[in-house]
């Protein structure tokens, strides 16, 4: 079946460590997305890649990096620099075609210990 | 500036009785618009989406919405509220190719018994 894989599930870092989410996709879409969600908000755009070796700021991006190596693979690494990390972390794809929905993951819910 | 909001936070009914969750959305182009689900600890769920054909757009487990351009409004109704419909529910506006999309802050139903 198609779809989009985020793993862990679950995560825990210590304080001043980097540490890299996976995501996943067999949907052959161009796009993928990060978002960051926090308890009582919205979803807030961290990177997005339109294509393999390309991808662009979201609105929230300090802290974070990513890559685009293959079109099915969007890792997301929330760096030491990324102030308050603790939250939950949804990756997307989509086709680059006026209309098509989103495809999410399940989601990684990253906590600083 | 593009938006879409969604008209509350929080919306509590009784099992059995409608539901209603509000959003409008700012447009300066032809917007496609979707719903989403989101229960506790998961990912996002397509409900429904519209892409400039009929006007009143039918989803999954009962959903519907309907585009009224005038009102610049995509509200999500339905008719009776069950107790597995208790989720976050995100009105989505998506522009041009469908890379640049707005969530809106989300909607939390809740359904008393």
């Amino acid at each position: 079946d198609g779809g989009i894989t985020q793993s862990p599930k679950y995560l825990f870092r210590k304080e001043g460590q980097n540490v890299t989410l996976s995501c996943e996709q067999n949907l052959n879409h161009d796009a993928m997305y990060w978002y960051r969600q926090d308890p009582g908000q919205g979803l807030r755009l961290i990177y997005y890649s339109q294509i393999v070796n390309d991808f662009q700021k979201g609105d929230i991006a300090e802290g974070y990096s990513v890559s685009r190596e293959k079109k099915e693979s969007f890792p997301l690494t929330v760096t030491s620099a990324q102030k308050n990390p603790t939250a939950f972390y949804l990756c997307a794809s989509n086709d680059r075609e006026w209309g098509t929905e989103a495809f999410f993951g399940q989601g990684t819910r990253l906590t600083v210990v | 500036a593009q938006s879409v909001t969604q008209l509350d936070s929080h919306v509590s009914v009784s099992e059995g009785t409608p539901v209603l969750l509000r959003c409008n959305y700012s447009s300066s182009y032809s917007p496609s618009l979707f719903w989403y689900v989101q229960h506790p600890n998961k990912g996002l769920q397509l409900l429904l989406k519209y892409t400039s054909a009929a006007t009143l757009v039918k989803g999954i487990n009962g959903f519907e919405a309907e585009f009224k351009k005038s009102e610049t409004s995509f509200h999500l109704t339905k008719p009776s509220a069950h107790m597995s419909d208790a989720a976050e529910y995100f009105c989505v506006v998506s522009y041009t190719g469908g890379f640049k999309t707005i969530f809106g802050a989300g909607t939390r139903l809740f359904v008393k018994a």
